[in-house]
């Protein structure tokens, strides 16, 4: 079975300090990740993708397939980047199945 | 592009009514996707379709749901009856295809009394 595991609900942190969210994934085949944002209020977008392999806003992750994780990294965060963030895996028809999602708060 | 086009943003109806949310996709996008939203249980998918045609409806929690797709520009989410539990954000989404990114709508607040 698919699943998506995002363990932290809640990663408060201040502003400047590095930020890590936990994502792992559990799937037979060969994944497709992604991470997603959605900003209060607002439609969930597309922050970056395994396979790209670019940096976004300077997110960065790396798919490790030994360990089956895809966690979202950044070395300073900034007040702008408080959001909910969804970590998700691409399973085969296109079907994206989301973890539950960590809420980042970046404080002053 | 306008992106997925969701309405309404808001509904706010009292239980045993009929509610339809509506959902036109990206032009040239062959999948569309229903997700629905809560703070107790995440984003999960609903239905999705792939050429107008439903692919996978598992994520339907009832029979009181129902989603068509009578063309490649429009989508319809019916609940009837509507029940306090239905209250969520619902989302739509559709993208080119096997393995592209998903776009999302700005979805619907839906509230039953």
């Amino acid at each position: 079975a698919q699943r998506v595991t995002q363990p932290e609900k809640l990663l408060s942190v201040f502003k400047g300090a590095p930020v890590e969210l936990k994502c792992n994934y559990s799937y037979s085949g060969s994944p497709e990740l992604f991470w997603y944002v959605q900003y209060s209020r607002q439609r969930l977008q597309l922050l970056l993708r395994h396979i790209s392999r670019e940096s976004i806003k300077g997110f960065t992750a790396d798919l490790n397939k030994g360990e089956t994780s895809f966690h979202l990294k950044k070395p300073f965060a900034q007040e702008e980047d408080s959001a909910m963030y969804y970590c998700a895996l691409s399973a085969g028809f296109q079907k994206l199945v989301f973890g539950t999602g960590t809420r980042l708060l970046v404080s002053p | 592009d306008a992106g997925v086009i969701q309405s309404p943003r808001h509904e706010v109806t009292e239980m045993g009514q009929e509610v339809t949310l509506r959902c036109k996709p990206i032009s040239g996008h062959n999948s569309l996707f229903w997700y629905r939203q809560t703070m107790m249980r995440g984003l999960e998918l609903l239905i999705y379709f792939n050429n107008n045609v439903p692919i996978d409806d598992s994520g339907m929690p009832e029979d009181r749901f129902s989603a068509k797709m009578p063309n490649a520009s429009f989508s319809t989410l019916k609940i009837q009856p509507s029940e306090p539990r239905d209250s969520a954000v619902y989302f739509c989404a559709s993208s080119q295809g096997w393995g592209q990114p998903q776009h999302f709508g700005d979805g619907t607040r839906l509230s039953i009394l």
